[in-house]
């Protein structure tokens, strides 16, 4: 079974404040997407990384994808209030169409940022 | 705008009965996802459909619960002789590549 662990659980911070929020992996996965929820809406796809040691630029937001295609990691500069929710990372099996579909996710982020 | 819809947005119902959470998925997408989300934790997966194929029914908790699918665009979640335990949001989500795209989900509260 491939499972995606995401650390820190939890993170409440200061307005201002930087940090990064990882997803590992043992397995392989073909891309890597993260999305981030709101309360009561759904998950929204930030972005998506396919090749190994891809680094994706949004605005404050710098996602990177391991050389191995196995780990990400999710870095916020300069957090704002406007960044709090549920962040997700999801990974796109190598075996298209197996168990879960296509897409394998972590348990999320609970990101807090105070003003 | 064309996303993804669920209805009903919240529903409170009693323990034993039946509920019927309806998804509407973006038109043209082959692929349609069922998961739950208990209070601020990640996904669980429930149900996968893809094309014409038979569904993915590896995540669902127990026969209880079903799905299914019409004309390749609606589908229908029931949860039969509803449990406290079945509270949670209900998730729905249609895809045409590996992006996901996900509808505002259920509220299910069974009292």
């Amino acid at each position: 079974t491939q499972l995606l662990e995401q650390s820190p659980q939890f993170l409440s911070i200061q307005e201002g404040e930087n940090l990064t929020v990882y997803c590992n992996s043992s397995s392989v996965f073909s891309s890597l997407q993260w999305y981030r929820q709101e309360p009561g809406e759904g998950p929204v796809l930030l972005v998506t990384v396919v090749t190994g040691g891809e680094v994706k630029k949004l605005k404050r937001l710098t996602f990177q994808f391991g050389d191995a295609r196995k780990d990400s990691s999710l870095h916020i500069t300069a957090a704002q209030p406007g960044d709090t929710g549920l962040y997700l990372c999801a990974g796109a099996s190598a075996n298209y169409g197996g168990s879960q579909g296509n897409l394998i996710f972590g348990k999320g982020t609970k990101l807090s940022v105070k003003p | 705008g064309a996303g993804v819809s669920q209805s009903p947005s919240n529903k409170v119902t009693e323990k034993g009965k039946d509920v019927e959470l309806r998804c509407d998925p973006i038109s043209g997408h082959t692929a349609l996802y069922w998961y739950r989300q208990s209070l601020g934790q990640g996904l669980e997966f429930l149900i996968y459909f893809q094309g014409n194929s038979a569904p993915d029914k590896s995540g669902l908790p127990s026969d209880r619960f079903s799905a299914e699918r019409t004309g390749g665009s609606v589908s229908t979640l029931t949860i039969q002789r509803t449990q406290q335990e079945d509270s949670a949001v209900y998730l729905c989500a249609s895809s045409l590549y590996e992006t996901q795209y996900f509808g505002p989900g259920t509220r299910l509260l069974v009292l």
